[in-house]
């Protein structure tokens, strides 16, 4: 039983928009989520984190939303740039839990 | 920063041969490590908890016997397939948390692609 889902396996934008990478889990009892991005052949990068009790965190054109009542969160990258292509991985319970992976393609 | 090294980065082997995985903290003492397999586009799914000084912790399926996990300094923790067979070709992940980067926030290692003939 998957406890962190990410949906969608792709997803492409052009250059300059904006990238929603959405994560929605079942565990009530996760309190902190994160985001690794991952280019191929190389492990994981953290990028972004939220701890349950925020509902945004910001971090340059990175932005994470945490709706708990939903049990859903989402990355956004605005404007997007073709170096943020690469696979996004949402997290919970300090990294012990992975989603299946989004893969990111911002095109020129 | 926290950097974690792990290797070899490819290894192919013969079906029956064991391989040895090494991951090491460069920077920071590491208590405990995390072992790691993605297969093809699919999650990160945690193998282990690698524990210094004591028996690593398995997750559910995970034979022990067949991945060893070996902590014998703060920072060294070493994966060992033995008797491969060509279901154990994947993608093997280990990370560990540094202090630098949070309790949360695992740094992980380059990955170590391994093929079974």
């Amino acid at each position: 039983d998957q406890q962190v889902k990410q949906n969608s396996p792709s997803l492409s934008v052009q250059e300059g928009r904006i990238s929603i990478l959405n994560c929605d889990y079942t565990n009530s009892m996760f309190d902190y989520f994160l985001w690794y991005k991952k280019y191929p052949a190389e492990g994981p990068t953290f990028l972004i984190s939220i701890s349950s009790i925020k509902d945004k965190n910001e971090d340059g054109r990175f932005t994470v939303f945490l709706n708990k009542s939903a049990k859903h969160l989402s990355l956004h990258i605005v404007p997007s740039q073709p170096g943020d292509s690469a696979v996004y991985f949402c997290a919970a319970s300090s990294s012990l839990v992975f989603g299946a992976g989004t893969i990111l393609r911002v095109k020129s | 920063g926290a950097v974690v090294s792990q290797h070899p980065s490819r290894v192919i082997c013969k079906s029956g041969t064991s391989v040895k995985i090494e991951c090491r903290s460069l920077d920071f003492q590491a208590t405990t490590m995390f072992w790691y397999r993605q297969f093809p586009k699919q999650s990160l799914m945690l193998m282990a908890t690698s524990n210094e000084g004591s028996k690593a912790t398995y997750e559910q399926g995970v034979e022990k016997d067949k991945f060893l996990i070996n902590h014998a300094s703060l920072t060294l923790s070493t994966l060992t397939v033995t008797s491969a067979h060509p279901e154990d070709s994947s993608f093997y992940i280990c990370s560990a948390r540094s202090q630098a980067s949070g309790a949360n926030v695992l740094t992980f290692g380059a990955g170590s692609r391994l093929t079974v003939l």
